[in-house]
């Protein structure tokens, strides 16, 4: 079971705006440590989507945002499209000096 | 451009020790600050770290592989290693080898993993 919660799946249409939400607690991201989200397609190693919360790194679409409150973050994509469609992990640290990855969310885009 | 490749044994039996090599191309892991990490990720299952080296040495490892786990440099042929004793069905996985900058700072560089599967 992972520390970071994440759900298992989300949906949206072509088009639409979809989020994901990341939740740990009080000993990662709650304790300030910064939030990255990975989308790995299929057969593939993830690939960096958003780093220190909300920050893309360059060949990154700007329809792909991220933002961190309290013990959460979440992943936005807007203006889905079908190669969207793939597994996103969130990724944090613990004050136990461990990474933690959240579980998974696979996107389907309708 | 950074690189990192896998490469061992696609199948160990079960209580062996699984044991796998990743090879740096494209910059020197002995560079400071850089943090080198496997990951693993069991058949339609999600990630799960299982350890990092810092370039002077210093592991982190996951607390529930701790026991099983080593993870070593080689800096002379640039390159670092992860073990893992004792293995059994639940350790069938692709493995990742991976770079971190510094400690919280994101993955940014993944091998294209390996898959290993524990059976006899």
């Amino acid at each position: 079971q992972s520390v970071l919660t994440q759900p298992p799946s989300v949906s949206g249409a072509p088009g639409q705006r979809v989020t994901i939400s990341c939740t740990g607690s009080s000993s990662n991201i709650g304790a300030g440590y910064d939030v990255h989200w990975y989308q790995q397609l299929p057969g593939t190693a993830p690939k960096l989507l958003i780093y220190g919360n909300s920050n893309r790194p360059s060949g990154v679409p700007d329809r792909f945002s991220g933002s961190k409150s309290g013990t959460s973050a979440s992943l936005a994509i807007t203006g889905l499209q079908a190669e969207d469609e793939a597994d996103y992990y969130c990724q944090s640290y613990d004050s136990s000096l461990s990474v933690q990855f959240g579980g998974g969310t696979k996107l389907t885009v309708l | 451009q950074l690189q990192l490749q896998e490469s061992g044994p696609g199948l160990v039996k079960p209580s062996e020790t699984l044991s796998l090599t990743c090879t740096v191309s494209g910059g020197s892991i002995s560079s400071s600050s850089y943090y080198w990490g496997w990951i693993r990720q069991p058949p339609g299952k999600g990630l799960e770290w299982i350890g990092s080296i810092y370039y002077s040495g210093s592991t982190y490892y996951n607390p529930s592989l701790k026991s099983r786990v080593t993870i070593s440099v080689d800096t002379s042929k640039n390159q670092f290693s992860l073990k893992l004793s004792s293995v059994t069905a639940a350790d069938t996985a692709v493995y990742y080898c991976a770079r971190q900058e510094k400690w919280e700072l994101p993955i940014d560089y993944w091998g294209q993993g390996t898959l290993v599967t524990v059976s006899s």
